[in-house]
């Protein structure tokens, strides 16, 4: 079955770099999320998207911004990146129909910043 | 604001045990509970979903409860493995909201 794609795998940046960071959702998902996840952390939320408007907002500094297109793929753009960005960043999608909201995570963009 | 909890930390067993993994919430409006799976730098898996409506999920050797009222879920995993050593995350989605919040976790560590 396929799952959640995401590109890349690993990123390493300096500071003040920019990332794009990509999701592919699971065909005929209509939500995507994103999550930051710091070493020995738990997941944080970011923001999501249903049906290619934000749906949800978390805490997403302003320096990121993100985008659902109309092929369902979502983009996390991160700019005049820090050291304290350096996490794991996860998409995950879901359906929004009531009682298939089961998220399904992707394996993560590695972020490093130098 | 939603704050979700999970006891123990860690927790290392000898393989063939049963053991239960505890989650609890601060709000008890939630829509749904996950319990999550994972492993050392990689993604989650999601093992059991239950709706606010439900009091119990199982899958195989995971039975998942849901207690609302009291703001309490318990992962109860029978039959332990040494496959089964991993982070378990509990995590919460409030009604009106689409975003979880997750437990810090529960480290598990099967030994053989």
């Amino acid at each position: 079955a396929a799952g959640v794609i995401q590109s890349p795998r690993h990123l390493i940046k300096e500071k003040r770099e920019t990332a794009t960071l990509k999701c592919y959702p699971i065909p005929r998902h209509d939500t995507v999320y994103w999550y930051q996840q710091g070493p020995g952390q738990d997941p944080q939320f970011l923001i999501s998207f249903y049906e290619k408007m934000q749906s949800d907002k978390g805490s997403i500094p302003d320096r990121f911004s993100a985008q659902q297109f109309s092929d369902y793929h979502s983009e996390l753009n991160m700019s005049s990146l820090e050291l304290g960005d350096s996490a794991l960043y996860f998409c995950a999608s879901s359906l929004a129909e009531a009682g298939h909201e089961k998220l399904f995570f992707g394996s993560g963009t590695q972020l490093s910043v130098l | 604001k939603q704050e979700v909890t999970q006891i123990p930390a860690a927790l290392s067993v000898p393989e063939g045990e049963n053991l239960v993994l505890n989650c609890s919430f601060t709000d008890s409006a939630i829509y749904n509970l996950q319990w999550f799976r994972q492993d050392p730098g990689k993604g989650l898996t999601s093992l059991l979903l239950i709706q606010s409506s439900q009091r119990e999920q199982t899958s195989g050797r995971l039975n998942a409860s849901l207690d609302k009222s009291s703001g309490r879920s318990t992962l109860y995993i029978a039959a332990s493995q040494p496959g089964d050593s991993a982070t378990y995350l509990c995590a919460v989605r409030d009604g009106g909201a689409q975003k979880l919040v997750f437990g810090q976790g529960t480290r598990l560590t099967i030994n053989p």
